[in-house]
């Protein structure tokens, strides 16, 4: 079974802080990861993906990779109240096989 | 360029009934794909499609139908509505599926079965 796991949260940070989130992956076949961003009664827009171990950055946000743990993270620096959505971890196994995490759902606080 | 459109956007349907979900892109995409996200949930998949011909079951088929016959149009069929299927589809579409793949998404459909 091809699971992928998040904190549902609600994850609170104070505006102007880092926002952390988290993602387990169980198939270590998994090729591909990507990061969503959910506003309430939308549909998920893609904020960036990742497929080599490390860091990669995109303005406020980086996404982290570590197959070995099985482990990607999603760090958004300077959080603004805007960033407050539902965001939905997914990792592609190849063949078009998607699979979403349930999502963490962040609230930035003005 | 519309990208991926869904029609409708919300219908009610009674237990038992039938109903096609529209998905059309035009963005020459060889893959689609239907999702559905039930409330506080991820989206779980139903089908996808690797192109015109082409389908393959998700992670939830069951009580679901698809076909492809142009690269444009990838519609979802509900036989026999069940309450369980209440929830909310989205359609997706993307021009690759090797592991850089960026899935576009359409608005969804919100379905209710009562």
């Amino acid at each position: 079974q091809k699971e992928v796991e998040q904190n549902s949260g609600p994850l609170s940070v104070p505006e102007g802080a880092i926002a952390s989130l988290n993602c387990t992956y169980s198939d270590r076949g998994s090729q591909s990861f990507f990061w969503y961003r959910q506003y309430s009664g939308k549909s998920p827009e893609l904020i960036m993906f990742i497929y080599s171990n490390g860091d990669k950055e995109d303005g406020r946000f980086t996404a982290q990779l570590n197959k070995a743990s099985q482990y990607v993270s999603l760090l958004i620096r300077d959080s603004q109240p805007s960033d407050s959505a539902t965001y939905l971890c997914a990792v592609n196994s190849g063949s078009g096989d998607m699979r979403f995490g349930a999502g963490t759902r962040l609230t930035v606080k003005p | 360029n519309a990208g991926v459109t869904q029609t409708p956007k919300f219908r009610i349907l009674k237990i038992g009934q039938s109903m096609t979900l529209q998905c059309t892109q035009d963005m020459n995409h060889n893959y689609m794909y239907w999702y559905r996200q039930d409330p506080g949930m991820g989206l779980k998949l139903i089908y996808y499609s690797v192109g015109a011909g082409i389908t393959d079951k998700g992670e939830v088929p069951n009580g679901y139908n698809v076909s492809r016959s142009t690269t444009e149009d990838f519609p979802l069929r509900l036989e026999l509505a069940a309450p369980s299927q209440t929830s909310v589809y989205f359609c997706a579409s993307s021009l690759l599926a090797d592991y850089q793949e960026t899935q576009y998404f359409g608005p969804g459909t919100r379905l209710l079965v009562l």
